[in-house]
Formats: structure tokens, sequence, C-alpha cells
């Protein structure tokens, strides 16, 4: 079945540093891709999506593209901050699927000053 | 604002008390969806509904029940709950359940069942 495997977390950076998450995803047919943010006791934000091949989602400074031939989605930033400190998701969904999202197990990411 | 809005928040509850926990959104959306979320495992879709009086089961349906009698409403009903349904819950809505809409969380439900 459909699946998404996140890098082990926690990853812990300083200020400005280079982020990347890795994801990659198993899956029949040609799924959407997602990541989403989870801050401290909140629900899940979308911080960005693709939903074909090739396609680069952003959104306040991270980046992330849809790599079929690796079947890949890797979440990058140029400078994390401090207010970047969450919990990430990457998630699928896939075409005839019912809507359902398929989620990677979370990678929680600390900014240290 | 555009919201889905879980209530409780919080509960801590004893094995076999039904309890209901509700769902409510204002984007008329038609797709709504329960996860729960346990470490290490990510979020799993317990029910989902595609619209109103349509509902089915996800991949953890067993001990759950659910009902759509209304567009934006979703509860989510353990009749007799157990301590394996201790977790964290989340309640979704999408305008559609195509592949390529996102979803919108509420902000959690933290059950324990002691």
């Amino acid at each position: 079945g459909d699946s998404v495997t996140q890098m082990e977390g926690p990853v812990t950076l300083s200020e400005e540093a280079f982020l990347t998450i890795n994801c990659t995803y198993t899956a029949t047919g040609y799924p959407s891709l997602f990541w989403y943010v989870q801050y401290p006791g909140e629900g899940l934000q979308l911080l960005l999506k693709a939903t074909k091949a090739d396609d680069k989602g952003s959104n306040k400074g991270f980046e992330a593209t849809y790599r079929k031939e690796t079947t890949s989605f890797h979440l990058e930033k140029g400078s994390v901050q401090v207010s970047d400190s969450a919990v990430y998701f990457c998630a699928l969904n896939s075409a005839g699927n019912t809507g359902k999202l398929i989620f990677g197990q979370g990678t929680t990411l600390q900014v240290k000053p | 604002e555009a919201q889905v809005t879980q209530n409780p928040r919080y509960l801590i509850t004893v094995t076999g008390k039904k309890l209901t926990v509700t769902c409510s959104q204002n984007m008329n959306h038609e797709y709504m969806s329960w996860y729960r979320q346990d470490p290490g495992l990510g979020l799993r879709q317990i029910y989902y509904s595609m619209n109103v009086e349509v509902t089915d089961k996800g991949d953890v349906p067993e001990g759950y029940k659910v009902s759509r009698k209304e567009k934006r409403n979703f509860p989510l009903i353990l009749e007799s709950p157990s301590p394996n349904q201790t977790s964290l819950y989340f309640c979704a809505s999408s305008l559609t359940g195509n592949s390529n809409q996102p979803q919108h969380f509420g902000d959690g439900t933290r059950l324990s069942i002691l």
C-alpha cells in the first residue's frame, strides 16, 4: 500500500542554518504531496503542496519539489528561525484514494538562537 | 474566520463510559475526516465522510462511530472507550475528497482513557 517515510528526528539547528528534511514515498499512480507543520498545542497547518511531477511548492521560505524519478519531496529552507521550531509532516493523497492523507511519522525541528 | 472547531480539547475519562467528540467546520466543505495521532506513527485515518449521510471506514475504525447528519458537523463517538484509544484526535475538512485538495485541521482533542 501507499506509504511515506521521513527522516528520523529530532533535528536541532542553530538560527540561520540551512534545513533539509527528507521525505520519500511509495504510491501507485500520481499522488498529490503535502507538507504540514504542527506547532506545540495546535493542529496541523498546510505548509505547501505539489500536485504533479516537477512542481515546486513554496511558502514562508520553505520549498519542496515533487521528484517522481526518486519518489521524493524533501523540505528545504535556506535560513531557519527560532519560530520554525515545530513538528513537520510529509503526506500524500492518492487519486481515487477517498481523500485519505497518508502521513509520515513526523520530524521534530528545534532551532536554537 | 475559516476554521475547524473540536470540543473538548482535553478529556480524561474511564473505560466504558460513552463519549462524543464534536467537530464543526464553517467553510461549507463537503469532505470531513477523523485522524488519530500516536507517537512514531504519524496520523492515521479513522473515518471519513464524502458528504452528508455518506460515511466510510478509514484505516483504524475499530471502536469508533461517526455520523454526518449536517454538512458542517461530524462527531466522533466512542461507545465503550478502552485505554488503547488514548490518543490525540484531529478532525479535518476539505472542499471535496479530491486528492489535490489540502485539508484543514482542528486544534486536536487529547483523550485519556483510564
